[in-house]
């Protein structure tokens, strides 16, 4: 089974700290992605990857940066975590090239991570 | 709105059939419909996707609208363990999944 394995399930910060979450999978995923979750806002696109060194800004890029310098890991950095950034951080992968869903196959399906919850106090 | 739409909750007994829509009404013609479902304290898991046709896996059936503007995910026997939020994605403008609010399943006993 395909594994995507986050770092940390819980975790309490200060204001103003830097906070890394770490995301690895397992299975030669091409393409990677980190969404926090928020209740009545549903899942929202942080950053994503296609490739080793690439990403892309997804939906709600302010006060976030990505690292991808291997191809299993994904890292999400809050350079300077604020309490508007307290919530349920989600890694994903898939395989096949981007664009995504345009292949009849299940490669483009995301497999996620359990989720890391994240508290700003 | 590229969004999809879908009823908050649904409720449903064990051992009977669940029919959870979904609306998709601006789904362009190239793109798939996909399910997941999110049980309690997890991720989303995938459910099922499919693009014109009726599609079952070992999870459940999707029927898809001839016009492909909505679909239909069928849980032919619920159970416990179906109680979940069900997501209904389909690709946004720029091409990665957009997901709506889900749809909460309780199941009873």
């Amino acid at each position: 089974d395909v594994k995507v394995t986050q770092s940390s399930r819980y975790l309490v910060k200060r204001t103003g700290e830097k906070v890394f979450l770490e995301c690895v999978q397992d299975m030669d995923h091409e393409n990677m992605f980190w969404y926090r979750q928020d209740p009545g806002l549903g899942l929202r696109l942080i950053y994503f990857s296609y490739d080793v060194k690439m990403k892309e800004k997804g939906d709600i890029p302010e006060g976030y940066s990505v690292s991808r310098e291997k191809k299993e890991r994904f890292s999400l950095i809050l350079e300077s975590a604020s309490t508007n950034q307290t919530s349920m951080y989600l890694c994903a992968s898939s395989s096949g090239q981007f664009p995504l869903l345009l292949s009849p196959s299940g490669a483009n399906v995301l497999t996620f991570g359990a989720g890391s919850r994240l508290t700003v106090l | 709105d590229a969004k999809t739409t879908q009823p908050n909750s649904m409720e449903s007994n064990e051992e009977e059939p669940v029919h959870l829509p979904c609306n998709h009404s601006t789904i362009s013609g190239t793109d798939y419909i996909h399910w997941y479902r999110q049980l309690p304290s997890q991720g989303p898991e995938y459910v099922i996707h499919g693009l014109t046709s009726n599609v079952n896996n070992r999870m459940a059936s999707l029927a898809i609208a001839e016009d492909r503007k909505s679909s239909t995910l069928i849980l032919h026997r619920a159970t416990l363990r179906d109680a979940a939020v069900y997501y209904c994605t389909r690709a946004g403008n720029n091409r990665k999944l957009i997901w709506g609010l889900g749809t909460s399943l309780a199941v009873n006993p």
